[in-house]
Parts: structure tokens; C-alpha cells; sequence
């Protein structure tokens, strides 16, 4: 089965740029829409923003001007950037498969499967 | 905030019945899927469409939805489900932006 994992910096300092990577295996990359997902500590989930594999995107209105998400589908891997980050950007980061169908004309959207998350810590 | 709202906090006996629920503007156009999160885990989900339970999940989950609200059904509550609960569905603005509800903690006593 589609298995993700995501790999990155743990520790990033003020101001600087978090940059993240989900590696999908067991699957293609090909045919989805891949999310980021973020959690503060003791806080609830954020979509950060989705990218199809033909490299679309739709972010967060609350962290566009930062974020960006890009796809490498030679690698089966998509990418998360966030800029100018801040204490307020400490989370557990997820990312995940992002599947949408249309069934009798109403839409749903789930995210299925999630990596296990890495803790990103944003401190000098 | 949150363009979907939950309770914070529920709590059940064991056995026995808990629906916990999920308002927002946009759930009159679409479906909400459910998530479970139990400490130091990543999400996992539970719910999906109109009530579909991914492969795996016990049958005492179940989804339903009316007007501006879905719920999340279990019957026959266990130990092994006290856990947060987040739904997600899309904003109401159009823009395919997705959303979560704040979460539920969710007791069994």
C-alpha cells in the first residue's frame, strides 16, 4: 500500500526558510493531489496548501505569501517551502494523499494515507 | 477560526452511543471526512463521503449529515477510541480551499 514519509530539518532559526519533503512509496505519485498538513503542539490540524502531480496548486489564504509546494514526479516526491518563518510555525507537519470524487453531484475530499509527521522547530 | 466548528470536549460510557459533530456553511454542498488522532500519531481516517469506512475500521463508525451539520456516529463505544476527532471538508468560499474543524476530545469513561 501507498506508504509517505517526510524528511527535513528539525530545527530551523527565525526568519529563515523550512523546507520539507514527503517521499510517496508503494504507489505513483501520478493521478493525486498531495497536501501539507500542519499541528502546533497541543493544537489542531491546518492545511497548509495541495499540489496536483501535473504541479497546480492551491494554498492556505492565511500562508500564501510564504508557502510554496512543488512536485518531482522522476522521484515520486513533493516539497513544502514556507518562508520568513516564526515561533508561530512550530508544528508537527504532515503530509498526505489528498483524494476527490463527485457522487450524485456532491463532492468529497479526504486525506488518506498521512506520513507519520516531523516536528519542526522554529527557534534561534 | 475555523470555518468548521466542533465541540471541544464530549465524553461517553462505555457501550454505549456518541455522535460528535461537525457545523459549517459549506457542508450543504459537500461531504465532511472524519479523522482519528490518538497522542504522538499521526491522523487517521475514519470517515469518508456520504459514510464510507476505509478498510480497517471498526462498523461501530459511522457518518451522516443534515443541512449544515455532519456527525460522527459511534456505537457501542470502546476504550481504545477515546482520541481526537478533526472533520474536514472544503471552504464555502469556491475555492477548493480545504478545511478543518477545531477537533473533539472525545472520553470514554
Amino acid at each position: 500500500q501507498v506508504q509517505l514519509q517526510e524528511s527535513g530539518p528539525g530545527l530551523v532559526k527565525p526568519s529563515e526558510t523550512l523546507s520539507l519533503t514527503c517521499t510517496v512509496s508503494g504507489g505513483s505519485i501520478s493521478s493525486y493531489y498531495w497536501s501539507w498538513i500542519r499541528q502546533p503542539p497541543g493544537k489542531g490540524l491546518e492545511w497548509i496548501g495541495y499540489i496536483y502531480y501535473s504541479g497546480s496548486t492551491n494554498y492556505n489564504p492565511s500562508l500564501k505569501s510564504r508557502v510554496t509546494i512543488s512536485v518531482d514526479t522522476s522521484k515520486n516526491q513533493f516539497s513544502l517551502k514556507l518562508s520568513s518563518v516564526t515561533a508561530a510555525d512550530t508544528a508537527v507537519y504532515y503530509c498526505a494523499r489528498d483524494t476527490i470524487t463527485m457522487v450524485r453531484g456532491v463532492i468529497s475530499n479526504w486525506f488518506d494515507p498521512w506520513g507519520q509527521g516531523t516536528l519542526v522547530t522554529v527557534s534561534s | 477560526s475555523s470555518e468548521l466548528t466542533q465541540d471541544p470536549a464530549v465524553s461517553v460510557a462505555l457501550g454505549q452511543t456518541v455522535r460528535i459533530t461537525c457545523q459549517g456553511d459549506s457542508l450543504r454542498s459537500y461531504y465532511a471526512s472524519w479523522y482519528q488522532q490518538k497522542p504522538g500519531q499521526a491522523p487517521v481516517l475514519v470517515i469518508y463521503g456520504k459514510n464510507n469506512r476505509p478498510s480497517g475500521i471498526p462498523d461501530r463508525f459511522s457518518g451522516s449529515s443534515s443541512g449544515n451539520t455532519a456527525s460522527l456516529t459511534i456505537t457501542g463505544a470502546q476504550a481504545e477510541d477515546e482520541a481526537d476527532y478533526y472533520c474536514n471538508s472544503r471552504d464555502s468560499s469556491g475555492n477548493h480551499l480545504r478545511v478543518f474543524g477545531g477537533g473533539t476530545k472525545l472520553t470514554v469513561l
